[in-house]
């Protein structure tokens, strides 16, 4: 059980245009998913809190503009990358929440060229 | 700001050799998780600890949570090149924020 799927888990973009990564949780309902993103050799870097229905909650620094949140339903979020740079190219990781353990996706590797 | 110190940052050994890997904060965590993560993949959730002292073996491995719940470790015997990777703790605050503060990882090679 608590198995969390990413899509794409890998994608190259071109810079200027917009990519988007869906996170869903397969076998549970999940009101609060979160977003990571992770450079080479380091640990996650939490991007924000996505609740079910609500506006996602940015940690400081993340620009809300930019990494557009939706969480459509209990089992999907998605994230887009609006007008996307080189210098977004990462790994991003969701995970799902249920009670007070968090399940991680695969991850999306991103790269803007 | 709550943090999570891990060390070491990175450790290689031989197979069979022993090892611990330390998760230290100065804030009061309401859980810990360990994670292990290979390279391109997501981290997968290897115990969760709940209790001040509590102790949860796993095969091999043996997770500690600190008594004032503000620290943490992994014990890994015997340790098989199966084990390389990268382990993460992370911490769950007790003032109701769901989301989960991580160590800086520790990167454990273990060579055949």
């Amino acid at each position: 059980g608590a198995v969390v799927s990413q899509h794409p888990s890998w994608v190259i973009c071109k810079s200027g245009t917009s990519v988007k990564i869906e996170c869903r949780s397969l076998d549970f309902q999940a009101t609060t998913m979160f977003w990571y993103r992770q450079f080479p050799k380091q640990s996650l870097m939490l991007m924000a809190t996505s609740n079910e229905g609500s506006k996602a909650t940015y940690e400081q620094g993340v620009e809300k503009d930019k990494f557009l949140i939706n969480h459509a339903s209990l089992t999907l979020s998605t994230l887009t990358v609006t007008s996307a740079h080189p210098e977004d190219s990462s790994f991003y990781i969701c995970s799902a929440s249920q009670s007070y353990e968090q399940y991680f996706g695969p991850g999306t590797r991103l790269t803007v060229t | 700001t709550q943090l999570l110190e891990q060390s070491p940052q990175f450790l290689s050994i031989q197979e069979g050799e022993n090892l611990t890997v330390y998760c230290n904060s100065s804030s009061v965590f309401s859980s810990l998780q360990w994670y292990r993560q290979e390279p391109g993949e997501g981290p997968v959730l290897l115990v969760t600890v709940v209790t001040g002292g509590e102790v949860k073996k796993l095969k091999r491995l043996t997770f500690q949570f600190g008594d004032a719940r503000k620290d943490s470790s992994l014990h890994i015997t015997a340790a098989q090149p199966g084990d390389t990777g990268l382990y993460l703790c992370a911490g769950l605050s007790d003032t109701g924020r769901r989301a989960l503060t991580f160590g800086s990882g520790t990167r454990l090679q273990v060579q055949p």
